[in-house]
Parts: structure tokens; C-alpha cells; sequence
């Protein structure tokens, strides 16, 4: 089992439209989540971090579910724009910090 | 956050040679990490560097084959050795910022024929 999953996708999603992309993490002992986007043939940039309490950026809300090990990340009003890969990412405590990324979602939005 | 730059940004190798990959940072920073995204993959930890130590692989991955130096805390390189067809990814280059928030550079893309 992968330590973190993702619905591949695509989804294909209109203008305006809300989206919901969710993730499951294996290890119980994962201490930071984040989303990341990764455009096509570019380097993953940080998107949002996941509290707890869940989150909100704009049009970008990210929840925590300790208890099932979930995370999501809903995304209102898809513009253009957002049309890219979603990384759904852990932080591990191996001696050090590590982050755990994975396989991603990928979101197209459509005029 | 922190700028890193990699060089070089594509190749294309024979199989069997090696490629020695650079990562640049614009400040001092105590640990940097080399990722491999494999096509249509997710971004693996191949390593971590940190300066004046042996860098420490996960588990798949050895120094014979991807030996790392670092020689000071702004600088990086990871070397791709004997590469087969296997080997073609994009190779990421990752460091920690004084927030804590975690950037990639730009990566490097290569092709082994």
C-alpha cells in the first residue's frame, strides 16, 4: 500500500465549477500535510498547508481528518488558471524530516 | 522562500555514461534533498545532503549509483552513474526555507537513450 493515495484523475471540471480532491495516508505517526501543485514540466510550488482545524486561502479549503487519515482539498469558483497536478504530501519523522508525496491529481478546467 | 537554480535544465545521455547534476541555492541552508520524478510518478526521495557528512540514501537508492557531494551550504551536485533507459526522470533539487516551507528547483530533465 502506498504511503500516501490519490485519485489520479483527471477531473474535468467547467469554469466556476467546485471541486474536491481527497487523499489517505498510511502512517499514523505523519505529523505536517500540505497540498502542492506541480504544472505540466515544472517543479512542485506549496499551495497550502493543512491545519487541523482546516484551512482556508481564497478559493482553496484544505481539511484534516486525523482520525481516517484524510486530507482534502476543495477548490471553488475553477478558473482557468487552476488547471494543473495536485500533490498531496506528508511529513514523516525518520530522524529528520521527510516529506512524503503522492502520485497526484490531475484538475482541468475547461471554458 | 529560497531560489534555487539547477543546472543543466535537460540532457539527453547514452547508456552507460554517467551525468553530474547541479544545484545552486541563494542562502545558507543545512540540508538539501535530491528528488527523481519518474514519468507519470510522484516525486521520490533519492537523498539528503548535508555539508561536511556522507549524504543518506532511502532505501533503493545507493552511492555507487548516485554519488552526491556538498561542499558548502549553498551547493550541491548529484551524479546519475552508468545510466540506463531506467534512469530517465526529472532529477529535483530541494531545500528548506528559514519558514520551514520546503521549494524545488526548476529540476532536470533527462533522456538516456
Amino acid at each position: 500500500r502506498k504511503e500516501v493515495e490519490q485519485d489520479p484523475g483527471p477531473f474535468n471540471v467547467p469554469e466556476g465549477a467546485t471541486v474536491a480532491f481527497n487523499c489517505t495516508y498510511s502512517n499514523s505517526a505523519s505529523q505536517s500535510f500540505f497540498w502542492y501543485r506541480q504544472d505540466c514540466r515544472k517543479e512542485p510550488k506549496l499551495l497550502m498547508s493543512v491545519y487541523s482545524s482546516g484551512n482556508e486561502d481564497g478559493r482553496f479549503t484544505a481539511q484534516l481528518n486525523r482520525a481516517s487519515q484524510y486530507i482534502s482539498l476543495l477548490i471553488r469558483d475553477s478558473k482557468l488558471s487552476d488547471s494543473a497536478t495536485y500533490l498531496c504530501v506528508v511529513k514523516t519523522d525518520r530522524g529528520f524530516q521527510k516529506l512524503v508525496f503522492g502520485t497526484g491529481t490531475r484538475l482541468l478546467v475547461s471554458p | 522562500s529560497a531560489v534555487i537554480s539547477q543546472k543543466p535544465s535537460r540532457d539527453i545521455c547514452q547508456r552507460g555514461t554517467s551525468l553530474t547534476i547541479q544545484c545552486q541555492v541563494d542562502s545558507q541552508v543545512t540540508m538539501m534533498f535530491w528528488y527523481r520524478q519518474q514519468p507519470g510518478q510522484s516525486l521520490t526521495l533519492i537523498a539528503t545532503a548535508n555539508q561536511g557528512s556522507e549524504a543518506t540514501y532511502e532505501s533503493g537508492f545507493v552511492i555507487d549509483k548516485f554519488p552526491i557531494s556538498r561542499p558548502n551550504l549553498t551547493f550541491s551536485t548529484l551524479t546519475v552513474s552508468n545510466m540506463s533507459p531506467e534512469d530517465s526522470s526529472i532529477y529535483l533539487c530541494s531545500v528548506y526555507d528559514s519558514y520551514n516551507e520546503q521549494f524545488f528547483g526548476p529540476g532536470t530533465r533527462l533522456t538516456v537513450l
